[in-house]
């Protein structure tokens, strides 16, 4: 199974800051033939299902604020709120779709400062 | 409007048998496969497996494997989950969601999610 390990687990950002997770996979989640990485993030708030935030690591999934942005490759990834507001308050994963089974990070909450 | 409906909460007992739901809406139900993801109390998502509803082929988790059972119905554009002998560790939220159209497996949209609690 490809591990997927975020950091930090949690973090505390003022309003407007930057906020940014680090998700690291265990093997490569990057297609050399189609130069894809698989790699999806979510956002989860309380009581809500989760929501698709960013695929092919780094393309904004629709309706998605451009605060939210996607980068890496291989097997480093970085999901980043340029600007944090109230309501990006949730537990934010990341998914690799690489190889069977899929699996998630262990998710990082975000909180305001 | 693409939408995943789940059924509602559920409480069993250890023992009893179940069958949770996730009707979609608002596209061609079989145009993309169904996942079925668990997030068990205070823990993260898990990838359970998935199914086709075109012709109801599944892939399970090595992990759920022979523990549930996916199916679908085409004529309602339903899924389901089902359990033969719920076990106290089956208590958690469930989610289905559906292969994004073109994300690769990425889902691109999400039922409510529903609470399955077993308890005696």
């Amino acid at each position: 199974d490809i591990v997927m390990t975020q950091s930090p687990d949690s973090l505390a950002v003022s309003l407007g800051e930057r906020a940014t997770i680090n998700c690291k996979s265990g093997h490569s989640v990057s297609y050399n033939s189609n130069n894809k990485n698989y790699l999806a993030w979510y956002q989860l708030k309380a009581g809500h299902p989760p929501k698709l935030l960013i695929y092919w690591a780094s393309t904004r999934a629709f309706g998605v604020p451009d605060r939210f942005s996607g980068s890496g490759s291989g097997t480093d990834f970085t999901l980043t709120i340029s600007s944090l507001q109230a309501e990006d308050v949730a537990v934010y994963y990341c998914q690799q779709h690489f190889s069977t089974p899929w699996t998630f990070g262990q998710g990082t909450k975000v909180e305001i400062k | 409007e693409v939408r995943l409906v789940q059924s509602g909460l559920e409480v069993k007992k250890p023992g009893e048998s179940l069958k949770i739901s996730c009707q979609a809406s608002g596209y061609k139900f079989v145009s993309n496969y169904i996942a079925w993801v668990r997030q068990m109390p205070g823990e993260g998502l898990e990838w359970m497996g998935i199914i086709y509803p075109s012709d109801s082929s599944s892939s399970y988790s090595r992990y759920f494997q022979g523990q549930v059972t996916f199916s679908a119905d085409e004529s309602i554009n339903t899924a389901y989950l089902q359990w033969s002998s719920l076990k106290p560790s089956d208590t958690a939220m469930y989610y289905c969601a559906r292969q994004h159209d073109s994300g690769g497996d990425s889902f691109d949209f999400w039922g409510q999610g529903t609470m399955v609690v077993v308890s005696s």
